[in-house]
């Protein structure tokens, strides 16, 4: 079975900065991967997918994200990150043959002026 | 517009109390699931659905039952609520199996059981 973990729990960053939220993946193939934004009160949005070929992703809302195979990594990033950025990311995996997603535990991030 | 629809957003319920969540997408979708989401937890699935009359257990079904008569409505229902249960719950759907999709979820339902 397939496993994600996200390490951060909150992410602290001013307005402007870079933004690199981490993720880690177990799967024993190639999984499908995405990450998603939850705006406060708000249902999960899909920022970004990978499923296969070029391993640097670009999603919504300036969002990046590279998988990295040797690192069994999903890691997403933001040039610079603005207010409304503030909100939960959660990282997914999917397996091959199933549409159904495993979610990590979510980042929290969190926004100075 | 594309949507998948929960019914209620926010419940106050009490213990034992049965309620039903309703779900409901316009996409044809075949697959629907249902997650609950707590703090520090993440994500975790309840039941899925792969098409109509087929149902299965994710990783936290206890206290739970759904049904799949239709394929676009997908309900939730508690039978005998407890306060274990308060959560944020969300429901998804997803085409068809096998193909590069990802889910579309509902903008949830907030659930207390006092």
């Amino acid at each position: 079975a397939q496993s994600v973990t996200q390490p951060d729990i909150h992410i602290t960053v001013s307005e402007g900065a870079s933004l690199e939220l981490r993720c880690n993946y177990s799967y024993g193939a190639t999984p499908y991967l995405f990450w998603y934004v939850q705006s406060p009160g708000q249902g999960l949005q899909l920022l970004l997918k990978y499923f296969s070929g070029d391993t640097l992703v670009q999603g919504i809302k300036g969002f990046e994200a590279e998988f990295k195979r040797s690192q069994s990594s999903f890691n997403l990033r933001k040039p610079s990150v603005h207010w409304s950025d503030a909100a939960e990311y959660f990282c997914a995996v999917g397996a091959r043959g199933s549409y159904i997603p495993t979610f990590g535990r979510g980042t929290s991030l969190i926004v100075h002026p | 517009e594309a949507q998948v629809t929960q019914n209620p957003r926010y419940l106050i319920t009490v213990t034992g109390k049965k309620l039903t969540v309703t779900c409901s997408q316009n996409m044809n979708h075949e697959y629907m699931s249902w997650y609950r989401q707590d703090p520090g937890l993440g994500l975790r699935q309840i039941y899925y659905s792969m098409n109509v009359e087929v149902t299965d257990k994710g990783d936290v079904p206890e206290g739970y039952k759904v049904s799949r008569k239709e394929k676009r409505n997908f309900p939730l229902i508690l039978e005998s609520p407890s306060p274990n249960q308060t959560s944020l719950y969300f429901c998804a759907s997803s085409p068809r199996r096998d193909l590069n999709t990802e889910a579309f979820f509902g903008q949830g339902t907030r659930l207390t059981v006092v």
